[in-house]
């Protein structure tokens, strides 16, 4: 199973709401990751989990609220959103730790519409 | 600052033909390179990787060069397909925070002509 799936497909919300983005792997892969992806841009890193533990927030803003409640799952949280936060949001694994192939395997993202 | 640069943003090439794409970082403490493949609405699809202790990796049609001294990179794809028409990035992968930071590229739109 070399699957990283994501939980909804589309959300749609509005500024005042709160919602979760799900994300699972069932790959044994310790290193999770969300990313934000606009229109004709690469994916943005916002947040890294190694082994269950925060190590990478690229100074996003506190409206969004990863949690990593175990090895397989990741959650982003959200509320209070703005329009320019409308985007495709990725989640992605990967085996973690330095030695041999590292890729990334990604989900196939929530299209998020704020309004 | 992008660390990752695709100065192509776009290429069409034949079918049948070989598909050059590039990209060039500036941080020599990158330890490992990717090449992905992204279709609309959908999340990126690993290709091909090399370590930067390596200068040549193949996997079938497609082949991962890196040029550490010219902190260049560039995937080849023969014979390209009409199915390789997608949107290309490359990833650097960055350890030097003590974690694994992959740093994207802004991308390339390959168009293959049939």
């Amino acid at each position: 199973d070399t699957e990283v799936t994501q939980t909804p497909k589309h959300l749609v919300m509005g500024m005042t709401n709160k919602k979760s983005l799900k994300c699972e792997q069932h790959m044994g892969h310790r290193a999770m990751y969300w990313y934000k992806q606009k229109a004709k841009k690469p994916p943005e890193l916002m947040f890294v989990y190694s082994y269950e533990k925060l190590s990478i927030n690229e100074s996003v803003p506190s409206r969004f609220s990863p949690e990593c409640p175990n090895s397989s799952l990741l959650n982003l949280h959200l509320h209070a959103l703005q329009p320019e936060d409308s985007a495709l949001y990725l989640c992605a694994s990967s085996r973690g730790g330095q030695r041999g192939r590292n890729e990334q395997f990604f989900g196939p993202g929530t299209r998020l519409t704020v309004l | 600052d992008q660390q990752v640069k695709q100065n192509s943003p776009s290429l069409s090439v034949q079918e049948g033909r070989i598909s050059i794409l590039n990209c060039d970082y500036t941080n020599s403490m990158f330890d490992y390179f990717l090449w992905y493949k992204k279709y609309p609405a959908e999340g990126p699809t690993f290709l091909i990787s090399i370590s930067s202790i390596k200068d040549k990796n193949e996997d079938g049609r497609f082949t991962v060069f890196l040029n550490k001294s010219a902190k260049h990179l560039s995937l080849h794809i023969v014979p390209s397909q009409p199915g390789d028409s997608a949107v290309y990035f490359c990833a650097a992968r960055d350890t030097t925070s003590g974690t694994y930071k992959y740093i994207f590229g802004t991308g390339t739109r390959l168009k293959v002509l049939a």
